[in-house]
């Protein structure tokens, strides 16, 4: 069965940087988009970046562009975001989710369990 | 503000059935992208519950289907059960912002 397990996670000062990692199994890693979604506490789903199956192309959300990047390795079967220049707003848990069908009928198939990022000094 | 406005909060008594709106615009719903919904139980991740506008993945009770005309869809849940008591999320892909967005979200409350 489909596995996400993400890592990574924890306490950052505003302008820190963090690398979360997305573990993946049970599926053809390097066949599948996939992207990163985060949730403010309290708050709804944000949308963060996107990857394709062979790391060539990436999309980011106005938010977080120029600051994160995704990335993978697919030798490992593993997804990453390196967060850099974090900000308060940046606080929330940090899902990988695999992608399924193309990207303007693209949905969130599989969700990993989530990893909290805290931004405080 | 989320690009697709939900109502915050829905309520049913155990039995009865609710409909969750989710309202988008020319450049998402209305442009005739897919919608999809999410279930995210108490403390949980979000669990895929609706693809392309219509689809149960296997597991997923037919209570729930979807819906959509214009540039609104809706999600329907008959025979409210306890255990159907947690937050949804619509969501679709947007051309004029090139991202995937979602709904503000919507807590259904079983009375």
């Amino acid at each position: 069965q489909v596995q996400l397990v993400e890592s990574g996670g924890g306490v950052v000062q505003p302008g820190g940087s963090l690398r979360l990692s997305c573990a993946a199994s049970g599926f053809m890693f390097n066949s599948y988009g996939m992207h990163w979604v985060r949730q403010a506490p309290g708050k709804g789903l944000e949308w963060v970046a996107f990857i394709r199956y062979d790391g060539l192309d990436k999309y980011y959300a106005d938010s977080v562009r120029g600051r994160f990047i995704i990335s993978r390795d697919n030798s490992q079967n593993t997804l990453y975001l390196q967060m850099n220049s974090l900000r308060a707003e940046d606080a929330a848990v940090y899902y990988c989710a695999k992608n399924e069908a193309m990207i303007a009928r693209a949905y969130f198939h599989y969700w990993g369990q989530g990893t909290l990022v805290t931004v405080s000094s | 503000q989320s690009v697709l406005t939900q109502p915050p909060s829905v309520s049913g008594a155990p039995g009865q059935g609710v409909t969750i709106s989710c309202t988008g615009s020319s450049s998402n719903i209305g442009a005739g992208y897919d919608v999809h919904w999410y279930q995210q139980l108490p403390g949980t991740a979000p669990k895929l519950l609706i693809y392309a506008k219509t689809n149960r993945p296997s597991g997923v009770p037919d209570r729930f289907s979807g819906s959509k005309s214009g540039a609104s869809a809706s999600l329907a849940i008959t025979g409210l059960q306890a255990e159907d008591e947690a937050d949804y999320y619509c969501q679709s892909y947007d051309n004029s912002l090139s991202s995937w967005v979602f709904g503000g979200g919507t807590k259904l409350t079983v009375l």
